[in-house]
């Protein structure tokens, strides 16, 4: 039950597209397309972004995107926003029922 | 409008217990596997525990193992988490969250602080 590795941040200016990464293991998000993105802002509860690896939820903007590639999910957000400015958690099932999130990414917009 | 709504946080003392609650509303709660996520003051999300939708099976993360119970209580709509023996590492916020299916946590509550101190 390691969490999983997310670069510490990232950054880019308005407009921009970046790209959190989210590196696990064969037993967590290389064996199951059961990988969640969280959006976070200071102070306030997680917010569900995309789930099943690259599914979007009802009202979340198609600027965000998912993606996963052997152990590794992405999240991608194009035209960066200001509002976009936050902190993303990766989470992924871990099996038996268990899931395991990530070490988190806080976006900064320049 | 779903709502989950976190209660029982406090100041306790290392090796003492504490029982947090959780109330929803607006979905049938009968029919969704509930969690517990934490998050220590300036640290990242930590996945605690889950239940069924019956609770008749209910998952922990390793640290907790033995210390904490998830329960809930369908009839009042309510989730609960009884911690025992504990320890300053599990100060955090704690939030319960409704899984969608296998992860997906769609709705979160506000969270409720538990700090454990002398």
């Amino acid at each position: 039950q390691s969490a999983l590795t997310q670069p510490a941040s990232v950054s880019g200016s308005p407009g921009q597209s970046i790209t959190i990464s989210c590196t696990g293991t064969s037993s967590d998000v290389g064996s199951y397309n059961l990988v969640s993105w969280y959006q976070q802002h200071p102070g306030k509860a997680p917010k569900l972004m995309i789930y099943e690896v690259s599914k979007r939820p009802s009202g979340v903007s198609n600027r965000f995107s998912g993606s996963k590639s052997g152990n590794t999910a992405s999240l991608t957000i194009s035209g960066l926003q200001a509002e976009d400015e936050a902190d993303y958690y990766c989470c992924s099932y871990a099996g038996s029922s268990t899931f395991v999130f990530g070490t988190g990414t806080k976006v900064t917009v320049l | 409008e779903v709502q989950l709504v976190e209660s029982g946080g406090g100041l306790v003392q290392p090796g003492g217990s504490l029982r947090l609650s959780c109330a929803a509303s607006g979905f049938t709660f009968s029919s969704y596997w509930m969690s517990w996520v934490r998050q220590a003051p300036g640290k990242g999300l930590e996945w605690v525990a889950n239940i069924k939708q019956d609770g008749s099976e209910k998952y922990y993360v390793d640290s907790v193992k033995g210390r904490f119970t998830i329960s809930r209580d369908n009839a009042k709509n309510s989730l609960y988490l009884q911690m025992n023996s504990l320890r300053a590492e599990d100060t955090a916020v704690y939030y319960c969250a409704r899984d969608q299916s296998y992860g997906d946590y769609d709705y979160w509550g506000q969270g409720t602080l538990v700090t454990v101190s002398s």
